[in-house]
């Protein structure tokens, strides 16, 4: 499978535990993407990179909230002192070179705070 | 702040109906205009796009119409069929190598 993928598919954690998420991007696709989506709602933009380049966080985002993609490949999303609030589908995106623009989404990674 | 709109947020047809979805966006800046479809699942996955330089585009079925004056944007499926049945969302976008913000999705289901 050459699709994007994205570990663990699901994470049941206590709330003030720091989770991760990892996500690896279709090959050489050179911008990577993290989304944040609840039920019944449409994904909610988070942060992206281009190569190993943060370009944008959103400003909705926490503190609490950390991505990294220190080789321009894999990419990890940190939640640290999770909240209830925190409990969604964690989706990660690539988009190769150009200006195609078409994001190429994982399966999520679905994170429960209890 | 940028805002995308989207109505109906549920809908449902008889196979071999034609189904349409509107959406608006706030950002007057935005210039790429694309569409995916979520099965139960998965992740989103692109069906159309379109930009700011053209009015319509159609792909067989599907068909999206932009109208940048009024910042509405509107997906066309014609002949719908059982595996139409999915969520769709629109989004909108300064370029289409940047970040695009999502509505909040419409939920079509194509009875046979």
């Amino acid at each position: 499978d050459t699709g994007v993928s994205q570990d663990p598919r699901h994470k049941i954690t206590k709330r003030g535990q720091n989770v991760t998420f990892r996500c690896d991007p279709i090959s050489e696709h050179n911008r990577l993407y993290w989304y944040r989506q609840t039920l019944g709602q449409g994904p909610e933009f988070l942060t992206y990179f281009q190569n190993e380049a943060q370009l944008e966080k959103s400003r909705l985002l926490s503190d609490r909230f950390s991505a990294e993609r220190p080789k321009g490949s894999f990419s990890t999303l940190e939640i640290q002192r999770t909240e209830q609030g925190d409990s969604a589908m964690y989706l990660c995106a690539s988009s190769p070179p150009g200006s195609a623009g078409e994001l190429f989404f994982g399966e999520g990674s679905r994170l429960t705070v209890l | 702040g940028e805002n995308v709109e989207q109505h109906p947020s549920t809908l449902s047809v008889q196979e071999g109906d034609s189904a349409v979805i509107k959406c608006t966006y706030s950002d007057s800046a935005s210039n790429y205009f694309p569409w995916y479809k979520q099965e139960l699942g998965k992740g989103p996955q692109l069906i159309i796009d379109i930009r700011s330089n053209v009015g319509e585009k159609k792909d067989q079925r599907i068909a999206v119409t932009l109208n940048k004056t009024a910042k509405h944007f509107s997906l066309h499926i014609t002949e719908t069929q059982p595996e139409d049945s999915a969520v769709y969302f629109c989004a909108s976008g300064e370029t289409s190598y940047d970040k695009v913000i999502f509505g909040p999705g419409t939920s079509l289901s194509v009875i046979p």
